[in-house]
């Protein structure tokens, strides 16, 4: 089925560093979603992305939907403790409903 | 309620036996949406509901696995004759409609099959 490929896989940073990580798929994807996971709870919305190109801000995090609509990026400007979890990208292939989801990145802050 | 809201939020069987998950969506959202996430991976679809109709269910792993939607609401996923590699947590997420509105995710069924 249809995948999508996040890299990297875990990041382990200083407090104040930016992050950067990124998401591919084989095939073109409709809207581009990034989620953001915590211990015990489920995903919850970050940003969402709707057209190829658009570069989107929500506070410190910044997230863009190829041109190709087949990649995306989220990048978080100077961490803090609070943004450690698991991010996820995740997109719609369709105009369906049904969510693709990358395998995650675990983001981990040092104070 | 004020959100996605599911139930046992564990779950210990032992194999062969029936389990049957409960999910209980935000209040007026027509769509409700069902995922499993192995541990280290991202949620993997396996069907969707748009009120009590089951729109894609191409997601379920097998027969052994269904789900229900009786009444547009509460919905059920039931595992039959489980079997060991069915240990994960069950998401639900539900919407305000389908397409590509925000699904709101609840806290899961973690599953373990012993």
């Amino acid at each position: 089925g249809q995948q999508l490929n996040q890299s990297p896989q875990s990041m382990f940073i200083q407090e104040g560093e930016d992050v950067s990580m990124n998401c591919t798929s084989s095939s073109i994807f409709n809207t581009w979603l990034w989620y953001k996971q915590d211990p015990g709870e489920g995903p919850v919305l970050l940003i969402a992305l709707y057209k190829a190109g658009e570069l989107t801000s929500n506070g410190r995090l910044t997230a863009q939907f190829g041109i190709t609509r087949k990649d995306s990026f989220l990048n978080i400007s100077a961490s803090i403790p609070s943004d450690v979890g698991i991010y996820f990208c995740a997109g719609h292939a369709s105009n369906t409903g049904k969510l693709i989801f990358g395998q995650g990145t675990t983001l981990q802050v040092k104070p | 309620g004020a959100g996605v809201s599911q139930s046992p939020r564990y779950k210990v069987t032992k194999r062969g036996q029936d389990v049957a998950l409960r999910c209980d969506p935000i209040s007026g959202h027509v769509s409700l949406y069902w995922y499993r996430q192995a541990l280290g991976q991202g949620p993997e679809f396996l069907t969707y509901f748009n009120y009590e109709a089951q729109q894609d269910k191409s997601g379920l792993p097998n027969d052994r696995f269904s789900a229900e939607r009786p009444e547009g609401s509460i919905s059920t996923l039931t595992i039959q004759r489980t079997e060991q590699r069915d240990s994960a947590m069950y998401r639900c997420a539900s919407s305000l409609v389908g397409g590509r509105e925000t699904q709101y995710f609840g806290p899961g069924t973690r599953l373990l099959v012993l």
